[in-house]
């Protein structure tokens, strides 16, 4: 069962666009979002995070918008560069369970072109 | 960089062989969780070691088992190795068990022949 879904599969923007990522969740327990930041060859890298009592969380180019009542929530990547290009994971998780146990969606690969 | 290191990088094995994996946590962190991530696809829990006993695990077969050392050190061993066990396995460390931030390593690429 994909508990998180996550769109586009694959995005291409120019420098200095903005670049939007989807992701829509089923398990209302969840309540912590974090957006990860893959490069080939590379584990995951954290690139921000939010709780549901806030609807937006922004850190310098890279704001999360979260929408808890429809179950969704978006990167949004401002002003982007050719060095964003990159795959970009959403994940959630139940931070006061047993185990922080985090559920990712599919990726989304950003290319940035010039 | 995380402070996360995982060894090997690369291993190749053939189908049926067993393989170890390794992981040294950040600094401090006393909690190793393991991930598959197969090609293409999002990070799958593996299961997850806290105080050197298992702490949680995700839908994978009793052939995926771990250690966790003193150090807060990982191992993921995994037995009987099928085609569909060729991924890239990842390890993460936290603060604690329900720490939300977890530093992901490298990985470990691995291919079943």
């Amino acid at each position: 069962q994909q508990q998180v879904k996550q769109s586009p599969q694959s995005l291409i923007v120019q420098k200095g666009g903005i670049s939007i990522i989807n992701c829509a969740y089923e398990n209302t327990a969840f309540d912590y979002f974090p957006w990860y930041q893959q490069f080939p060859g590379k584990g995951p890298a954290l690139l921000i995070a939010i709780r549901p009592d806030v609807s937006e969380k922004k850190e310098g180019r890279f704001t999360i918008s979260f929408n808890k009542s429809a179950k969704q929530f978006s990167l949004h990547i401002m002003d982007s560069q050719p060095g964003d290009s990159a795959t970009y994971f959403c994940a959630a998780t139940v931070s006061t369970g047993t185990a922080s146990k985090l559920t990712f969606g599919t990726g989304t690969r950003l290319q940035v072109t010039l | 960089e995380t402070g996360v290191t995982q060894s090997p990088t690369h291993l190749i094995k053939t189908r049926g062989q067993q393989v170890t994996l390794r992981c040294s946590s950040q600094s401090g962190h006393n909690t190793v969780s393991w991930y598959q991530q197969a090609l293409g696809q999002g990070p799958q829990f593996i299961f997850q070691y806290y105080r050197e006993e298992e702490n949680g695990r995700g839908n994978f077969p009793p052939r995926f088992s771990g250690l966790q050392f003193p150090n807060y050190s990982s191992e993921l061993n995994v037995n009987a190795l099928e085609l569909d066990d060729s991924a890239l396995y990842l390890c993460a460390s936290s603060l604690q068990v329900s720490g939300e931030t977890q530093y992901f390593g490298p990985g470990t690429r691995l291919l079943v022949l």
